[in-house]
């Protein structure tokens, strides 16, 4: 267990629905992090959180919002859903000041298929 | 904007011989860091090593070796030995300001099989 827990494991849904997907960081870790990783792709960086406010975008689709609360958990929002956005979606946290030499501790995903 | 390309999609290598996986980066910071994960097929992401942009000697974490060549920026990833458990998917990642609280770039990646 790496310490940081994204729910539900697997969502599968409708084109055209809205789905949330659930992420409770590291403890201590006050930067969350959201990434999607569609088939034989990388990574790619959607949206940063640091202590509740937002600190960086990535290529996050307009239909795609996301935010941390109080006790630092994130939520990523996604809605209109369309067949391409069918990916394994990633949150992972970090701490502040960075460990020097540590990257995330990343979540285990949220495989969502849109049919 | 930092780069990461990873040029070989897939590789082979026999079990208990050694596999270098290629990544090059691109950025004119001269601050940052770079990071190999591991992600098998189970789809966990796994972090392996760390170089620092400053550090002068190349890291290594057991069989997990990093060849930096700053001139050339490039950061391949060494594995020694290779293990059947070292079938997965493999990414080179980077991010600017060492100490920094910023995003991971992460490359396309480079599927390993290991064949015994």
């Amino acid at each position: 267990d790496s310490g940081v827990t994204q729910t539900p494991k697997h969502l599968i849904t409708a084109t055209g629905q809205r789905v949330t997907l659930r992420c409770s960081p590291r403890s201590g870790d006050l930067s969350v992090y959201w990434y999607q990783q569609s088939l034989d792709q990388g990574l790619q960086f959607l949206i940063q959180y640091y202590n509740g406010e937002e600190r960086a975008k990535g290529n996050i689709l307009e239909r795609f919002s996301a935010q941390q609360f109080p006790d630092l958990h994130s939520e990523l929002n996604l809605s209109s859903l369309e067949l391409g956005d069918s990916a394994l979606y990633f949150c992972a946290s970090s701490d502040h000041p960075h460990r020097v030499g540590y990257g995330y501790t990343f979540g285990s995903g949220t495989r969502l298929t849109v049919v | 904007a930092q780069k990461i390309t990873q040029t070989q999609p897939g590789m082979f290598v026999q079990e208990k011989e050694a596999v270098t996986l290629d990544c090059t980066y691109d950025t004119s910071d001269q601050s940052y860091g770079l990071f190999w994960y591991k992600q098998p097929s189970s789809g966990e992401m796994i972090f392996l090593i760390y170089q620092g942009s400053y550090d002068e000697q190349n890291a290594t974490e057991g069989r997990y070796s990093l060849n930096f060549q700053k001139a050339r920026k490039s950061a391949n990833l060494v594995i020694s030995a290779s293990q059947l458990g070292d079938s997965a998917m493999y990414f080179c990642a980077m991010r600017l300001s060492v100490s920094g609280n910023t995003p991971l770039v992460f490359g396309k990646g480079t599927r390993l099989s290991v064949i015994a």
